[in-house]
């Protein structure tokens, strides 16, 4: 079965800190996919990356890096440099190559103070 | 731009109503999906849609049901709203065409209160 666990419920860090948020996974499955969504106080998830489970290069973008380690089932995102408008709910989510749903984490909120 | 709407932010009823629910998106995409949000619980998949009149499952239909009677469009519909279904709802729709697995696109959400 797939799951998708997020340990940290809130996270609260000073702008210009870094901050790191986990995702730890569970699947059988040898191909899947990996996301992370982003929810601003406006309420629209927003897509932020989907990685496959063949490709463990870690990707940046901008103040934005993401870590995947199928040794440890973990593809945890780093915010450089935090700006407010960076807090947020964060979710996690995968998706087994056999089907099209996706199963999401419950969330970690950050929040950034200035 | 790509576009997920949904027909209404904010919706209030009584117990035993019938609610309507819809999504519309404008990206041609296949696949069509409800959630709902609750604090604690993150995202959970009430039903989804690969094709027009096609519907499926997902981790929680009880209470629910869903209408694709075109591609664009999907709805979901609680056919006697009870107090427990009090919740953030969400709309999301993905392309098949592109390869599988693809990135959601999210409407606002709709935030029901059944009183």
């Amino acid at each position: 079965a797939q799951k998708v666990t997020q340990a940290q419920t809130e996270i609260s860090v000073v702008e210009k800190e870094d901050v790191t948020l986990d995702c730890v996974y569970e699947t059988r499955d040898t191909t899947y996919y990996l996301f992370w969504y982003k929810q601003p106080p406006s309420g629209e998830l927003v897509f932020l990356i989907r990685r496959n489970s063949f490709d463990e290069q870690n990707e940046i973008s901008g103040r934005y890096s993401w870590n995947f380690q199928k040794s440890t089932s973990s593809f945890n995102f780093t915010i450089t440099a935090s700006q407010v408008v960076d807090s947020a709910v964060y979710f996690c989510a995968l998706s087994e190559a056999s089907h099209d749903k996706i199963i999401f984490g419950k969330g970690t909120r950050l929040h950034i103070l200035p | 731009d790509v576009k997920v709407t949904q027909s209404s932010r904010y919706l209030v009823k009584r117990t035993g109503e019938k609610v309507f629910l819809e999504c519309v998106q404008d990206m041609d995409h296949e696949n069509m999906f409800w959630y709902r949000q609750d604090p604690g619980l993150g995202l959970r998949l009430i039903y989804f849609s690969y094709d027009v009149k096609m519907k499926e499952k997902g981790d929680i239909p009880e209470g629910y049901s869903v209408s694709r009677e075109k591609k664009e469009r999907f709805s979901l519909i609680l056919e006697s709203a009870s107090t427990n279904q009090t919740s953030m709802y969400l709309c999301a729709s993905s392309s098949a065409r592109e390869g599988p697995n693809n990135e959601q696109f999210f409407g606002p959400g709709t935030r029901l209160t059944v009183l």
